[in-house]
């Protein structure tokens, strides 16, 4: 049972555009939530991370926003730029303070930007 | 920044052979690592949770007999694919622990694409 859903296999925007990527969890007990960015045949590098007690967390161009009653968060990107082109992964902890413990990922959401 | 080194990051053996992956932390103490595969379009799955000096914690699913982790520095961890079969073909990817002042962060390595003809 996937417990961290991506519904969106990919997503493609033009550059200059704002990049809307979503992540559902199903288990209220989660309360670090992280995105990743991934390129093919490389390991994730680490973008942004909220905590529940946050409702958004911003950070240069990405901002996380966080929806604890729907279970939901979401990365926004703008403006979006070609180099941005990456899988995009949602991961959840039950660690606060950091990415600590046992991450949970999504499924991923592949970003093409559009020059 | 804190890097992580994972080696080799591409493997092609014959079914049946075993093969050997490191993960070192190269400017920071590392007292937990943790492994992961990914098959293709699909998620990070968490298989073992590295703990130097003491015993892997793996996942639910996850044979320990068949995936032999080592922690014994602080700064490297190795997995080792013991009897590889086709199955067991996957991307490999290490995480290392970062503890600091005020919080802890996971560094990871780029990944170790493992092939089994």
């Amino acid at each position: 049972d996937q417990q961290v859903k991506q519904n969106s296999p990919s997503l493609s925007v033009q550059e200059g555009r704002i990049s809307i990527l979503n992540c559902d969890y199903t288990n209220s007990m989660f309360d670090y939530f992280l995105w990743y960015k991934k390129y093919p045949a490389e390991g994730p590098t680490f973008l942004i991370s909220i905590s529940s007690i946050k409702d958004k967390n911003e950070d240069g161009r990405f901002t996380v926003f966080l929806n604890k009653s729907a279970k939901h968060l979401s990365l926004h990107i703008v403006p979006s730029q070609p180099g941005d082109s990456a899988v995009y992964f949602c991961a959840v902890s039950y660690s606060w303070g950091g990415a600590t413990n046992k991450l949970i990922f999504g499924t991923g959401t592949l970003l093409a930007v559009q020059p | 920044g804190a890097v992580v080194s994972q080696h080799p990051s591409r493997v092609i053996c014959k079914s049946g052979t075993s093969v050997k992956i490191e993960c070192r932390s190269l400017d920071f103490q590392a007292t937990t690592m943790f492994w992961y595969r990914q098959f293709p379009k699909q998620s990070l799955m968490l298989m073992a949770t590295s703990n130097e000096g003491s015993k892997a914690t793996y996942e639910q699913g996850v044979e320990k007999d068949k995936f032999l982790i080592n922690h014994a520095s602080l700064t490297l961890s190795t997995l080792t694919v013991t009897s590889a079969h086709p199955e067991d073909s996957s991307f490999y990817i290490c995480s290392a622990r970062r503890t600091g002042r005020y919080n802890e962060k996971l560094f990871f390595g780029s990944g170790t694409q493992l092939s089994v003809l």
